[in-house]
């Protein structure tokens, strides 16, 4: 079975700085999709990137993007310019590429941005 | 577009209650998800559905748990009797998956459900 570790509980960055979430997973599969989701205090569950495991280009949204090292089993995200509206809890997934359609989450890390 | 609606968005009974949620797709979904969150499991899949067809329910919990989906546009996941163990936020997404299409699953804003 396929499993996503996030080791960083929590974190926290200075407004306008980069930071940068770890997220590593196990998987015996080739073919398969990973990732990040946004929880603010709302408790939304919004999709931040998403990165296709055959793509060897790192996927980019705007301020967000992911650092993918297929190899050594890594999906690191990166928050460059961090703003206040960037605080909530991040949840990595993965997703298989074929047959079983259901995500499996990390623990999530919890950022917080500093004024 | 509308996204995923769910109902209710906070849900406070008492144990041995019965507890309906209900959940209603992104128009043109194939796939219809439901997933529990507490703090110490964190996010876990409960039970999908594939063109309303439930499609793998090994994470439901135990037979007090059930889940329908009589169509395309409608869900429900019902506790019966419920449990103060069962509090918890339940989230329902959905995505197009078929035909190759792998699409990101979209996530509804969750029901709190307590049970004192």
């Amino acid at each position: 079975a396929q499993t996503v570790t996030q080791s960083q509980p929590e974190m926290s960055v200075q407004e306008a700085e980069t930071v940068t979430l770890s997220c590593t997973y196990d998987t015996s599969e080739s073919d398969y999709y990973l990732f990040w989701y946004k929880q603010p205090p709302s408790r939304q569950m919004i999709l931040v990137i998403r990165q296709e495991a055959y793509k060897q280009q790192n996927a980019t949204e705007n301020r967000f993007s992911v650092n993918f090292q297929k190899a050594a089993k890594s999906f690191s995200l990166k928050i460059s310019d961090s703003q206040l509206g960037d605080a909530a809890m991040y949840f990595c997934a993965y997703r298989s590429g074929r047959g079983a359609q259901k995500l499996v989450f990390g623990q999530g890390t919890r950022l917080t941005i500093n004024p | 577009d509308a996204g995923v609606i769910q109902s209710p968005r906070h849900e406070v009974t008492e144990m041995g209650q019965e507890v309906t949620l209900r959940c209603k797709p992104i128009s043109g979904h194939d796939y219809l998800f439901w997933y529990r969150q507490t703090m110490m499991r964190g996010l876990e899949l409960l039970i999908y559905f594939n063109n309303n067809v439930p499609i793998d329910d090994s994470g439901m919990p135990e037979d007090r748990f059930s889940a329908k989906m009589p169509n395309a546009s409608f869900s429900t996941l019902k506790i019966q009797p419920s449990e103060p163990r069962d509090s918890a936020v339940y989230f329902c997404a959905s995505s197009f998956g078929t035909g190759g299409y792998n699409q990101p699953q979209h996530f509804g804003d969750g029901t709190r459900l307590s049970i004192l």
